[in-house]
């Protein structure tokens, strides 16, 4: 079975500009999470989807969003760049969202705003 | 508001001995924890969880102990090996159907083991 793929693995963008993240579950799981981790934050919990539905939200600015699709795919944007948020963007999928056990993780997306 | 604190960012320990991570939390609504490990350009992975019903989870090397009273938990390694240079985080949830897919996280604790 394959893993949670993430795309791109690396990006470098300037401030003000706009950036979009991809997210691929696991193969039936309907569940997607998506997280930041900087240094000395841990990771900080930004929205799940569960079945193209927002189901829950962290404390992050508007400029943050996201959307699931049908395929249950899942994509980040984050628009008008700032320094601050240069970090690791972690998504993980799960069947439900329900049973952490089952929830894995997939190797990030390196965001680095110059 | 960081509900999940690691206060040791690293960690150094001999290969064979024990490691043990402390994490504390402050909300008390937590009742499911979760410790995972991150190698770097990997995504952390799943390492042993522990349910508020229970004091101590076992799972080969590794056991969780929680004390609720004391809103504490912590991962014993034992004997640590060189692969176990890693991050660990630890992880809460509140286990409410809407709150769930959402964990709270630790800063993390880097495990350094020497040979």
């Amino acid at each position: 079975k394959a893993g949670v793929t993430q795309t791109p693995r690396y990006l470098i963008k300037t401030r003000g500009q706009q950036v979009t993240l991809s997210c691929s579950p696991i193969s039936g799981h309907r569940s997607v999470s998506w997280y930041q981790q900087t240094p000395g934050q841990g990771l900080q919990f930004l929205f799940e989807y569960f079945s193209e539905t927002q189901r829950n939200k962290g404390n992050f600015p508007g400029r943050f969003s996201g959307r699931q699709f049908s395929n249950s795919r899942s994509e980040m944007n984050v628009s008008t760049l700032e320094l601050g948020d240069s970090a690791l963007y972690l998504c993980a999928s799960s069947p439900t969202g329900a049973s952490y056990n089952e929830q894995f993780f997939g190797p990030g997306t390196r965001l680095t705003v110059l | 508001d960081q509900q999940v604190k690691q206060n040791s960012p690293s960690l150094s320990v001999q290969e064979g001995r024990i490691s043990i991570l402390n994490c504390d939390y402050t909300n008390s609504m937590f009742d499911y924890f979760l410790w995972y490990k991150k190698y770097p350009a990997e995504g952390p992975t799943f390492l042993i969880s522990i349910s508020s019903i229970k004091d101590k989870n076992e799972d080969g090397r590794f056991t969780v102990f929680l004390n609720k009273s004391a809103k504490h938990l912590s991962l014993h390694i034992v004997p640590s090996q060189p692969g176990d240079s890693a991050v660990y985080f630890c992880a809460a949830s509140d286990g409410a159907t809407d709150s769930w897919g959402k964990l709270q996280f630790g800063a993390g604790t880097q495990v350094v083991v020497t040979p």
